[in-house]
């Protein structure tokens, strides 16, 4: 029942270099896109989060763009750092105004930046 | 404490036994919820408490999974006669208000079934 699709598995960037993470989903009731960010041994940690009313939101060198027609989005890090060396998940949450804001997570992005 | 706590960290159990993981919510957080994330994977959703109420179990996989949340504070996610499928990483997920989209994670408790 894989509703949020993500690629790649795994990248591999340069120190410096622009890391871009892509997600699709299918279901329109979608309405919240969170990104979280998980070092081994560690729980994810919400990174940064975008509403379908928006096309792009910046949080330092985090970006994300969504493209509400597409129902894709995706994960830009400028200028990559070996600490950003994490798993990365998309995320989204159905009916996000509901009882129940349940994160229905993406497979997952293993990103190594070599310095 | 500053974020969710999770115990034990890591449990092995053998086959057939029944385990107890236990989460501390960030303190007044009213939203409590468990995952399951296998080696490699994405978390999956297994169940969220609102406070004490259980209002979403739709992700337990069967009928041997149980979690409780008494008080509406710690939550025990409850495994019987386990098996090797249950091995996963068990995540534990608080938020501050119903219908806030950032949860707080714990560093989870590792379960491995021999």
């Amino acid at each position: 029942q894989q509703q949020v699709k993500q690629s790649p598995q795994s990248l591999i960037v340069q120190k410096g270099g622009i890391s871009i993470i892509n997600c699709a989903y299918e279901n329109t009731a979608f309405d919240y896109f969170p990104w979280y960010q998980q070092f081994p041994g560690k729980g994810p940690a919400l990174l940064i989060a975008i509403r379908p009313d928006v096309s792009e939101k910046k949080e330092g060198r985090f970006t994300i763009s969504f493209n509400k027609s597409a129902k894709q989005f995706s994960l830009h890090i400028m200028d990559s750092q070996p600490g950003d060396s994490a798993t990365y998940f998309c995320a989204a949450i159905p009916d996000h105004s509901g009882a129940t804001n349940k994160l229905i997570f993406g497979t997952g992005t293993l990103l190594a930046v070599q310095p | 404490g500053a974020g969710v706590s999770q115990s034990p960290r890591y449990k092995v159990a053998k086959r057939g036994q029944d385990v107890a993981l236990r989460c501390d919510p960030i303190s007044g957080h009213v939203s409590l919820f468990w995952y399951q994330q296998a080696l490699g994977q994405g978390p999956e959703f297994l169940t969220y408490f609102q406070n004490e109420a259980q209002l979403d179990k739709s992700g337990l996989p069967s009928d041997r999974f149980f979690a409780e949340r008494p008080e509406g504070s710690v939550s025990t996610l409850k495994i019987q006669r386990t098996q090797q499928e249950d091995s996963a990483v068990y995540l534990c997920a608080s938020s501050e208000r119903v219908q806030s989209g950032t949860l707080h994670f714990g560093n989870g408790t590792r379960l491995t079934v021999t």
